[in-house]
């Protein structure tokens, strides 16, 4: 089936604006993943939503940060009155926890530049 | 949350040569992962070895547990300069994981 794909692929937006990403996972995949890339840098985690557990939000940044996912489909991450370190490759990722695989696809990222 | 942490962080070979990363955790795991990243976007599984394996082979990937130290390896053999990417462990411990900064490795024709 089709692999997790993100929207949209590119934003740029001005700073104080609020932007919404989303992520449609793999179907059937009860976990799902948020990540921050800055340029050249690694991953950094922001959240982890697995079935209908609570999610592990330990990993936002700041209140600006939000996210939501409704059972186990698409999931939307808010960032609020955006500042120009948010500018980073926001990555999503899903995963079929269970199995004992628990390997990870990942979604092409997004790609966000604050001016 | 369990974070690897890969070493070196940057690895330059020529073309041909095998290349060697090493990844340290912190707790016990259920099984470690390493994903390579090519182009800065999304990542890509590579190979998964379990708490109870400990050596792993793929292609020419060999990846290493040594569970004792809590590290691995993941050894590409005659290296290509496609494989010019940065790579990551994962060692997963039944929750969520976090992804280090990675080994950014150049392949040189």
């Amino acid at each position: 089936g089709a692999g997790v794909s993100q929207s949209p692929s590119n934003k740029v937006t001005e700073k104080g604006k609020d932007v919404e990403l989303r992520c449609d996972p793999i179907s059937g995949h009860t976990a799902l993943y948020w990540y921050r890339q800055r340029l050249g840098q690694g991953l950094e985690f922001l959240i982890y939503f697995q079935g209908n557990s609570a999610p592990d939000k330990s990993g936002l940044p700041s209140d600006r940060f939000s996210a939501e996912r409704t059972g186990e489909s698409v999931s939307t991450l808010t960032i609020q009155r955006t500042q120009q370190e948010d500018s980073a490759v926001y990555l999503c990722a899903s995963s079929f926890v269970g199995r004992g695989q628990e390997t990870q696809y990942f979604g092409p990222g997004t790609r966000l530049l604050v001016l | 949350s369990q974070q690897g942490e890969e070493d070196p962080q940057a690895l330059s070979i020529q073309e041909g040569e095998n290349a060697t990363m090493n990844c340290s955790y912190k707790t016990s795991i259920n099984n470690l992962q390493w994903y390579r990243q090519n182009s800065g976007r999304g990542l890509v599984h590579l190979i998964l070895i379990r708490s109870n394996e400990r050596e792993k082979h793929s292609g020419r990937l060999r990846v290493t547990l040594d569970t004792s130290k809590k590290s691995s390896s993941l050894l590409i053999t005659a290296s290509r300069a496609a494989d010019t990417a940065s790579y990551f462990c994962a060692p997963f411990s039944g929750q969520n994981f976090v992804f280090g900064p990675g080994t950014r490795l150049s392949v040189l024709p």
